[in-house]
């Protein structure tokens, strides 16, 4: 059974650019969540989707978007990147919402802003 | 404010000894549970636990639950190096109607050989 998949692991962007990550949770798995990790502020919570919707949203300014395929990829935005946007971002799916069981977490995409 | 707060936030430990982390928070939790990080990688998933005061046990890890479900505790008995990594706790938190995970922002652990 494939993991969860991020692209790409590693990213170098110029500040003011914008930026897309992708996901690929675990087949049959509808609920994909984002969080960017960093040392300061450990796991901050950004949106999950669930069959194409989003059903939360963590407190992040309008530039992080985000939206789910039919198939239940799903993908991130950041418009206008900011240097303090540097961060380790995680995607985590799981069947129906971690809810109580917890998540499948991919190994995440290295976003450098410089 | 952190609703899950994890102590200590660094452990540098030699092989064989015991060490025990925590997790606590003023609120009540339906479930928490326990994730191991290693550099580079993504939170991979230890333990769940639900019912307050239960305990769990994965090879030399310890997991226990609180009776009043607001905390958490992690042993673990003759530390080796492969147990090195950023150990997180996480629970959901009521928001909007549903729930969603919130971390606490780990335990870093180093294991010396």
């Amino acid at each position: 059974k494939a993991g969860v998949t991020q692209t790409p692991r590693y990213l170098i962007k110029t500040r003011g650019q914008q930026v897309t990550l992708s996901c690929s949770p675990i087949s049959g798995h509808r609920s994909v969540s984002w969080y960017q990790q960093t040392p300061g502020q450990g796991l901050q919570f950004l949106f999950e989707y669930f069959s194409e919707t989003q059903r939360n949203k963590g407190n992040f300014p309008g530039r992080f978007s985000g939206r789910q395929f039919s198939n239940s990829r799903s993908e991130m935005n950041v418009s206008t990147l900011e240097l303090g946007d540097s961060a380790l971002y995680l995607c985590a799916s799981s069947p129906l919402g971690a809810g109580n069981y917890g998540y499948t977490f991919g190994s995440g995409t290295r976003l450098t802003v410089v | 404010t952190q609703l899950l707060e994890q102590s200590p936030q660094f452990l540098s430990i030699q092989e064989g000894e015991n060490l025990t982390v925590y997790c606590n928070s003023s609120s009540v939790f339906s479930s928490l549970q326990w994730y191991r990080q290693e550099p580079g990688e993504g939170p991979v998933l230890l333990v769940t636990v639900v019912t307050g005061g239960e305990v769990k046990k994965l090879k030399r890890l310890t997991f226990q639950f609180g009776d009043a479900r607001k905390d958490s505790s992690l042993h673990i008995t003759a530390a080796q190096p492969g147990d090195t990594g950023l150990y997180l706790c996480a629970g959901p938190y009521e928001s909007g109607g549903s729930y969603i995970p919130t971390f606490g922002r780990g335990t870093s652990l180093i294991v010396h050989p």
